[in-house]
């Protein structure tokens, strides 16, 4: 069963805009990471919070943690055409195995 | 793709006949998995292995097998396939000399079973 669950499924934006979506676990969790697929493609690692971190940067992604509520947001400024990809969290229990979401698919319109 | 490959990428097979799947590291990474990805499923864990001749199951494991006899080489075998088995197969690898829990993922298989 999926531990991840991203919000919205979709989401439509114009490039230079901001992108959000969320992901809600159920259970506690070691390490969240997100991931990109670009359309045909394999996975690829965006960025890794730990349980104990609140918020992490990495170039015009932010993503915040919130362990009480069991969920996690990813932020992408400033969107680009490049950004349109399928994006998912992925949480793992101190052990080396993932759990993914159904994703979030994102397109950015020119 | 940090040294995964898979092999084949296209495959299209008839129900009831065995098929392997490869996935080849160049990495020298410790863990190594199979995942199936579907339409509004995500990615689904097959099998993963945490050294040579050790795997374990994940949670879609029935109707396939996996081995891996080298570090650089685990094998997902579909014993016999199936329609409800046709997906996209990844192979990841995670635990390189940092130990960190990020996985690199291969190109991906798309198996076709008619």
């Amino acid at each position: 069963s999926q531990q991840g669950e991203e919000d919205p499924q979709a989401l439509s934006i114009q490039e230079g805009e901001n992108a959000t979506m969320n992901c809600s676990y159920k259970t506690s969790i070691n390490n969240l990471q997100w991931y990109r697929q670009n359309s045909g493609r394999g996975l690829v690692h965006l960025i890794l919070i730990r349980s104990n971190e609140r918020e992490k940067h990495s170039g015009r992604l932010r993503v915040t943690l919130d362990t009480s509520k069991k969920s996690s947001s990813l932020l992408i400024t400033a969107s680009r055409a490049a950004d349109t990809a399928s994006y998912f969290c992925a949480t793992d229990g101190n052990d080396y195995k993932l759990s993914f979401g159904a994703g979030t698919t994102v397109t950015v319109r020119a | 793709d940090a040294g995964i490959t898979q092999s084949p990428r296209h495959k299209v097979t008839e129900t009831g006949t065995p098929v392997t799947l490869r996935c080849h590291q160049t990495e020298n990474h410790r863990y190594m998995y199979w995942y199936r990805q579907d339409p509004g499923h995500g990615l689904r864990l097959i099998h993963y292995s945490y050294g040579v001749k050790d795997t374990d199951k994940g949670e879609v494991s029935d109707g396939y097998s996996v081995s891996r006899s080298k570090t650089e080489d685990f094998l997902l075998t579909l014993e016999s396939a199936t329609s409800s088995q046709t997906s996209v197969y990844f192979c990841a690898i995670s635990g390189g000399k940092d130990r960190n829990y990020e996985q690199y993922f291969g190109p991906g298989t798309r198996l076709t079973v008619t």
